[in-house]
């Protein structure tokens, strides 16, 4: 195990659903990340969160929110998604924000 | 903000042959690069980094150099083998400096039999 563990490793929703994705890591890391990673987008970065604040969203749809309850934790709460939302999403952490990613094994998300 | 560049998106290579992947940066101030592989289905992880106070690290078969001039580095795999099969991806930050690493768009990696 890396680390960093996601949950679950596959999800498979509904338009009108609510889902949540959960990332855990155990490094003692104080920055945490979501990235979307699809075929046309490699890795997209969604979110960053350092010391529990959330410091960038790069315009992501409000049917995306995350919440990084402590440094150990992020969610990623998904609601009223789209099939295009279908992707692999990958957590990582790091101890600062500029090395050292350790990244999750990720969600991979299906949207019918 | 940082851009991060890289080349090619595909590449094919016989095995026992080499491999470069190349990647160029825009923000002078960055000085930390590190390379991820991914292999099918699988979390990227870090094979190799560099600091811009060197300019060439080795490990085994993979290597990296960086060309601060030119804002440039590369990724030399020698002595290819079916496993190095992968997506490799190039990144940049500046290191401590409290600012996001900014990863390459990838490079899918297939070692030919």
């Amino acid at each position: 195990e890396t680390g960093v563990t996601q949950t679950p490793r596959h999800l498979v929703m509904g338009m009108t659903n609510k889902k949540s994705l959960k990332c855990e890591q155990h490094l003692g890391h104080n920055a945490m990340y979501w990235y979307k990673q699809s075929a046309k987008k490699p890795l997209e970065l969604m979110f960053v969160y350092s010391l529990e604040e959330r410091v960038e969203n790069n315009s992501v749809p409000s049917r995306f929110s995350p919440e990084c309850p402590n440094s150990s934790h992020l969610f990623l709460h998904l609601h009223t998604l789209q099939p295009e939302d279908s992707a692999l999403y990958l957590c990582a952490s790091s101890q600062d924000r500029g090395t050292g990613y350790t990244f999750g094994s990720g969600t991979r998300l299906t949207v019918v | 903000g940082e851009n991060v560049e890289q080349h090619p998106s595909t590449l094919s290579v016989q095995e026992g042959d080499s491999a470069v992947i190349k990647c160029t940066y825009s923000d002078s101030a960055s000085n930390y690069f590190p390379w991820y592989k991914q292999e099918l289905g699988k979390r990227p992880q870090l094979i190799i980094d560099i600091r811009s106070n060197v300019g060439e690290k080795k490990d085994q078969r993979i290597a990296v150099t960086l060309n601060k001039t030119a804002k440039h580095f590369s990724l030399h795999i020698t002595e290819t083998q079916p496993e190095d099969s992968a997506v490799y991806f190039c990144a940049a930050s500046k290191a401590f400096g409290n600012e996001k690493l900014t990863f390459g768009t990838g490079t899918r990696l297939t070692i030919i039999p």
